[in-house]
């Protein structure tokens, strides 16, 4: 069965730290597709990246950078020099034949001032 | 904004209700999804129609039921309530092809007292 853990519940940082959230992924499929999406406290859901299995170069997108390791079934999201708006719930999801997302349980992400 | 409408946007019933969850997926999207949001069982899909059929099928409750009409929009509709059922409904659209990444609506808050 597929299934994604973040272990992290709640992290809790002062701005401008550097924080990585954590993302182990299971599944059968040789061939899948990662998501991360932010939950801000608005409560919307807001797509931040897609990954498929074959593309396992890093990337990076202003302070946000993605590390994605097959080896590991890890899919990591790191966001450099944090800051107060990055306060959030993030989820990560993996994709099924269908196209449905299995998400994970969330990690709530919190930066001080 | 995603171009996908969910209204209501609160809902607050009793015990025993029966409510109706309307989606309105982002124009062109064939696929619909279902997701409930609570604070102990996280995001969890409940069900997927693609063009008017019903396409895959989650943790859905018996008492709660979809469809997907003629013109995409889709419903979900929840019946003889409890207060378990308090949560937060998501509704998401895509193209329908297994990779795509979804477009979440702004939800639904729904409060069974």
């Amino acid at each position: 069965a597929q299934k994604v853990t973040q272990a992290q519940t709640e992290i809790s940082v002062v701005e401008k730290e550097d924080v990585t959230l954590d993302c182990v992924y299971e599944t059968r499929d040789t061939t899948y597709y990662l998501f991360w999406y932010k939950q801000p406290p608005s409560g919307e859901l807001v797509f931040l990246i897609r990954r498929n299995s074959f593309d396992e170069q890093n990337e990076i997108s202003g302070r946000y950078s993605w590390n994605f390791q097959k080896s590991t079934s890890s899919f990591n999201f790191t966001i450099t020099a944090s800051q107060v708006v990055d306060s959030a719930v993030y989820f990560c999801a993996l994709s099924d034949d269908t196209g449905k997302l299995i998400f994970g349980q969330g990690t709530t992400l919190q930066v001080k001032p | 904004d995603s171009g996908v409408t969910q209204t209501p946007k609160h809902l607050i019933t009793a015990t025993g209700q029966r409510v109706t969850l309307r989606c309105s997926p982002r124009s062109g999207d064939l696929s619909v999804y279902w997701y409930q949001q609570s604070l102990d069982q996280g995001l969890q899909f409940l069900i997927q129609y693609y063009n008017g059929e019903e396409r895959a099928k989650g943790n859905i409750l018996e008492r709660f039921s979809a469809q997907q009409f003629p013109d995409l929009h889709s419903e979900l509709n929840l019946s003889s309530l409890e207060l378990g059922d308090s949560a937060l409904y998501f509704c998401a659209s895509s193209g329908g092809e297994w990779h795509e990444k979804l477009f979440f609506g702004s939800g639904t808050q729904l409060s069974v007292l």
